[in-house]
């Protein structure tokens, strides 16, 4: 099973509300990662969390919170968004220290519109 | 630092057409190299990966094999079908989680 699974699908956020999306994989990988993509862009990395830890934050604005509660699933806390940060979100997994670890398996996305 | 360059879209063929996109690289080392596709409205799905020289990829008909000699990745396959019609990322990791994209391709597949 190479599956990553995503909620929700989509999601329209006020600028002044809090949402959360959510990625979760069974896999066992022990590396999760955040992308937002653009519209006819590749994805950007946002976060890689390494066993639960962060490892990676490219320069995110605080406004987007990365959580990994445990080794299965990975949030990203959204607060005070701006119209800008609407694109398709992305998780993807990955095992860590073995032979495949460069190998990143992405989730279908939440589309977010941020008004 | 590392980059991957893709041939500029959209590639528009015809149902059973043959299919190359171009895809070459720059890094240090002896990075792997993937092919990703991405269905309209849908996340990335790999479709391919080579990790070492003269590796060839292949799935659902698509081939790429990773010449070292020429820093490229290309992707073949010998008849598309409308079901085809995608973007397609070419991609390399050289370490520390990270994957470098290219910009992406759209192929369009008329029946």
């Amino acid at each position: 099973d190479t599956e990553v699974t995503q909620t929700p699908k989509h999601l329209v956020m006020g600028m002044t509300n809090k949402k959360s999306l959510k990625c979760e994989q069974h896999m066992g990988h022990r590396a999760m990662y955040w992308y937002k993509q653009k519209a006819k862009k590749p994805p950007e990395l946002m976060f890689v969390y390494s066993y639960e830890k962060l490892s990676i934050n490219e320069s995110v604005p605080s406004r987007f919170s990365p959580e990994c509660p445990n080794s299965s699933l990975l949030n990203l806390h959204l607060h005070a968004l701006q119209p800008e940060d609407s694109a398709l979100y992305l998780c993807a997994s990955s095992q860590v220290g073995s032979g495949d670890q460069e190998t990143q398996y992405f989730g279908p996305g939440t589309r977010l519109l941020v008004l | 630092g590392d980059s991957v360059t893709q041939m500029e879209g959209p590639v528009t063929l015809s149902e059973e057409a043959f299919l190359t996109i171009n895809c070459t690289y720059t890094a240090t080392g002896y990075p792997s190299l993937f092919w990703y596709v991405q269905y309209p409205g849908e996340g990335l799905q790999l479709l391919l990966k080579a990790t070492k020289a003269d590796d060839k990829g292949s799935n659902k008909g698509f081939e790429a094999t990773y010449r070292k000699e020429t820093t490229s990745f290309h992707l073949e396959k010998g008849s598309v079908q409308v079901s085809d019609s995608a973007v397609y990322f070419c991609a390399l990791y050289s370490g520390y989680s990270t994957l470098t994209f290219g910009k992406g391709t759209m192929l369009l597949v008329s029946p």
